[in-house]
């Protein structure tokens, strides 16, 4: 069965300090791997695409890696502010255009001052 | 520079009652998507369309209705409210079917049917 697992489901961290986000999928076969942005109350904002040959993307502060021989990825945020304060979504789409999307529940971040 | 609009933001039904969201995008989009979100899930493809006049089933499409006679206008409806149709349901719409085609969304709709 297809499948996006995050990691962890919610996390607490100060202004200013750096963390990790995981992401963990067993969809098979791997097209791509996205991962959003979703404030509270909005829609899901892309932070950044990567296919199978791609390791790492950075948008900003923003760093993800992409191992596609363990299926797993994560998302490194640098220098946590405020705004930052959203929920990640990973998202793995397998073969067969968009209508192929796995959406993983998400990695709801508080970022405080 | 609107993008994906979806309207209305916040709804409450009665059981049984029907009603019809609408999501409209300015981008030139063949293709549009409806999701819904639920607490501790990930978003859920209700149905799509991959350009005016045609629409398909996606993962959970039972107890709703789509129509797309506007390539920029894509409609979710409910014949039939039931409580288990509480949900955020977000509208998407993309220039083509995926391998790293960009999507975009809207600001989503609360639907709540008591």
């Amino acid at each position: 069965k297809n499948q996006v697992e995050q990691s962890p489901q919610s996390l607490i961290i100060l202004e200013g300090k750096n963390c990790t986000l995981q992401c963990n999928y067993t969809v098979s076969p791997f097209s791509n791997l996205r991962w959003y942005k979703q404030d509270t109350g909005r829609g899901p904002v892309s932070l950044t695409i990567m296919t199978f040959s791609e390791n790492t993307k950075s948008n900003g502060r923003y760093t993800a890696t992409l191992d596609a021989d363990t299926k797993q990825s994560s998302l490194h945020i640098t220098a946590s502010q405020l705004s930052d304060s959203a929920s990640y979504i990973c998202v793995v789409s397998g073969s067969g255009g968009y209508n192929k999307l796995i959406f993983g529940a998400g990695t709801r971040l508080a970022v405080h001052p | 520079n609107a993008g994906v609009t979806q309207t209305p933001k916040f709804r409450v039904l009665k059981t049984g009652q029907s009603m019809t969201l609408l999501c409209a995008q300015d981008m030139n989009h063949e293709y549009m998507y409806w999701y819904r979100q639920d607490p501790g899930m990930g978003l859920r493809l209700i149905h799509y369309s991959v350009g005016e006049g045609t629409t398909a089933k996606g993962e959970v499409p039972d107890g709703y209705n789509v129509s797309r006679l506007k390539k920029q206008n894509f409609l979710l409806g409910l014949e039939s409210a039931a409580p288990s149709q509480t949900s955020v349901y977000f509208c998407a719409s993309s220039s083509g079917p995926g391998e790293g085609t960009e999507a975009f969304f809207g600001q989503g709709t609360r639907l709540t049917v008591v």
